[in-house]
């Protein structure tokens, strides 16, 4: 059974960057799939940020992009998360995801369990 | 303010059935591209209830549907139980500025 853990710093102060890992077990992130974040600010809907292809390619949510990088890790079958320049806007659950596909969307069928950034001086 | 519009909350007796609906427009529905849908029980990540409009994934439940025309989609919620209370969220893809992958605001489902 695929299982996703994300981890990383639960506190960022304003203006630092975010990061976090999401480690998956029970699959490998080189099989084919694609690979994305997705946050969740608290009370509120679902957000997608973005993903990384099994190739390395990437694809961002244009109201993010020019403050996230999202890379692989091949040896430690982890993908990594990183926002620059964070505001309490930024504050959410964050969650990984695989990502299937329809051949023309993208569906979400595995997820981590998320973990709470907060973001504050 | 979300590009896929659903009721913020639907409600329903034990047994009964209700629909959450999730429209869109002419760059993401109604373009063709494919719905899919997600339940998030409170305080746990979302899970994927059906995918491609109207396909459910190995272990859900049958009494949950999709469907999808124009620029709308639904989802069907037969036999409502008390464990069916959660948000429920619709996703698709836009193709209006450079193209994203967009979530609905989300649908509280109750039981009465």
């Amino acid at each position: 059974q695929l299982q996703l853990q994300e981890s990383g710093s639960g506190l960022v102060k304003p203006s630092q960057t975010l990061s976090l890992t999401c480690t998956v077990s029970g699959g490998y992130i080189t099989g084919g799939y694609s690979w994305s974040w997705i946050r969740q600010p608290p009370g509120q809907g679902l957000e997608w940020i973005g993903y990384i292809y099994h190739s390395g390619g990437t694809y961002y949510n244009t109201s993010l992009k020019s403050r996230v990088n999202i890379s692989l890790d091949r040896s430690k079958n982890q993908f990594s998360l990183k926002v620059s320049s964070v505001t309490a806007a930024d504050t959410a659950v964050y969650y990984c995801a695989r990502a299937g596909t329809t051949g023309t969307t993208y569906y979400f069928d595995y997820w981590g369990q998320g973990t709470l950034v907060t973001v504050s001086s | 303010q979300s590009v896929l519009t659903q009721p913020p909350s639907v409600s329903g007796a034990p047994g009964q059935r209700v629909t959450i609906s999730c429209t869109g427009s002419s760059s993401n529905i109604g373009a063709g591209y494919d719905v899919h849908w997600y339940q998030q029980l409170p305080g746990t990540a979302p899970k994927l209830l059906i995918y491609g409009n109207s396909n459910r994934p190995s272990g859900v439940s049958d009494r949950f549907s999709g469907s999808k025309s124009g620029t709308s989609a639904s989802l069907a919620i037969t036999g409502l139980q008390a464990d069916d209370e959660a948000d429920y969220y619709c996703q698709s893809y836009d193709s209006s500025l450079s193209g994203s992958w967009v979530f609905g605001g989300g649908t509280k489902v109750t039981v009465v």
